[in-house]
């Protein structure tokens, strides 16, 4: 079975840039939520998809979006990229609301603005 | 404001000797997770405690939820090196999941 895969892994972009990152949950999972990891904050919730629908936000600026697709594949956007926003996002999928079960997490897509 | 605190957040001690980290909240939760996460992997789920005062173990690992659902703690028994990494809590709220800001451990041989 295969698990959560992010891509990019890596990327580098300078201030002022958008980024879009893709998270392709394991099969028959519908709930996506994303991530945001950094050494001074720790992990930091984003947003939560389930059903293509966004279910849940955490505290971030209008600049983070995301979407779902209808086979469950997410894509996160940040917009008018800042240098705080160099962080490791990462995306988890499970089958059902969070913290009901089991969090499967992608390896992240590490972000560095220039 | 962090919901969630974890300590310590630095941890380095010798194989075989016993730990335990304490995740620390004034907020109720409906369930609380533990998980590790190594170099450049996303953190893997350690157990899920749902019950006021449950006890979990897991090998070496022994999980506890406090009796009034808002903190948490991890005990290592003898701990080894392959134990070393980013331990981290999260509880659910609010259909949110807070998380922690970790306890990286390190053990050393």
């Amino acid at each position: 079975k295969a698990g959560v895969t992010q891509t990019p892994r890596y990327l580098i972009k300078t201030r002022g840039q958008q980024v879009t990152l893709s998270c392709s949950p394991i099969s028959g999972h519908r709930s996506v939520s994303w991530y945001q990891q950094t050494p001074g904050q720790g992990l930091q919730f984003l947003f939560e998809y389930f059903s293509e629908t966004q279910r849940n936000k955490g505290n971030f600026p209008g600049r983070f979006s995301g979407r779902q697709f209808s086979n469950s594949r997410s894509e996160m956007n940040v917009s008018t990229l800042e240098l705080g926003d160099s962080a490791l996002y990462l995306c988890a999928s499970s089958l059902g609301g969070l913290g009901t079960g089991e969090l499967f997490f992608g390896e992240g897509s590490r972000l560095t603005v220039l | 404001t962090q919901l969630l605190e974890q300590s310590p957040q630095f941890l380095s001690i010798q194989e075989g000797e016993n730990l335990t980290v304490y995740c620390n909240s004034s907020s109720v939760f409906s369930s609380l997770q533990w998980y590790r996460q190594e170099p450049g992997e996303g953190p893997v789920l350690l157990v899920t405690v749902v019950t006021g005062g449950e006890v979990k173990k897991l090998k070496r690992l022994t999980f506890q939820f406090g009796d009034a659902r808002k903190d948490s703690s991890l005990h290592i028994t003898a701990a080894q090196p392959g134990d070393t990494g980013l331990y981290l809590c999260a509880g659910a709220v609010d259909q949110k999941l807070v998380f922690g800001q970790g306890t990286r451990l390190t053990i050393n041989p």
